[in-house]
């Protein structure tokens, strides 16, 4: 069946490091895929995301692009702030389903 | 546009009782309904799906029983907890699918419910 994989974290970074954080999925079919992110105590707030192949998401200074040769939808970030601490969760949607696979998270901290 | 809000966003009850937590799309139709839990530092469970004026289909080894949903309009449902005991306590968050468009969910904040 479908699958996601994300690194394991916790990923502790110092505020302006570069961030990238690995996802991975398997699927039958040709998946749209999500970052979605949630800060402490909230709910999940769509971060971006890529519908085909070589799409590009991005919002907030956050960027993923589908990888449909390598399977992946990896996380980046040039520069991140303290305000970036949080969970953020890779997924998957097949077209014509309802149903998101989520990733395990991974927990983000940044220090000032 | 397409803001998902639950209700309560907290909730602690006895052991015993039963509780109850709304999930409205406030500015859009949602034909079908999710609702998720969430354990501590652990990714979401997809517990159910609900469709507007049907029953609930739900996950391998989610009880019926236990957690009543009920999808009564186009903008409303609503997950009970019924007979709550402490092992119930968890992160409970709803996401809507738009009737028209694509498949994105859009997620509530969540409701924390804890069960003494």
């Amino acid at each position: 069946g479908d699958s996601v994989t994300q690194m394991e974290g916790p990923v502790t970074l110092s505020e302006e490091a570069f961030l990238t954080i690995n996802c991975t999925y398997t699927a039958t079919g040709y998946p749209s895929l999500f970052w979605y992110v949630q800060y402490p105590g909230e709910g999940l707030q769509l971060l971006l995301k890529a519908t085909k192949a070589d799409d590009k998401g991005s919002n907030k200074g956050f960027e993923a692009t589908y990888r449909k040769e390598t399977t992946s939808f990896h996380l980046e970030k040039g520069s991140v702030q303290v305000s970036d601490s949080a969970v953020y969760f890779c997924a998957l949607s097949e077209p014509g389903t309802y149903k998101y696979i989520f990733g395990t998270g991974t927990r983000l901290k940044v220090l000032a | 546009g397409a803001v998902v809000s639950q209700h309560p966003s907290r909730v602690i009850c006895k052991s015993g009782t039963s509780v109850k937590i709304e999930c409205r799309s406030l500015d859009f139709q949602a034909t079908t309904m999710f609702w998720y839990r969430q354990f501590p530092k652990q990714s979401l469970m997809l517990m159910a799906t609900s469709n507007e004026g049907s029953k609930a289909t739900y996950e391998q080894g989610v009880e019926k029983d236990k957690f009543l949903i009920n999808h009564a309009s186009l903008t409303l449902s609503t997950l009970t907890v019924t007979s709550a005991h402490p092992e119930d306590s968890s992160f409970y968050i709803c996401s809507a699918q738009a009737r028209q468009g694509s498949y994105e969910q859009y997620f509530g904040p969540g409701t924390r419910l804890t069960v003494t």
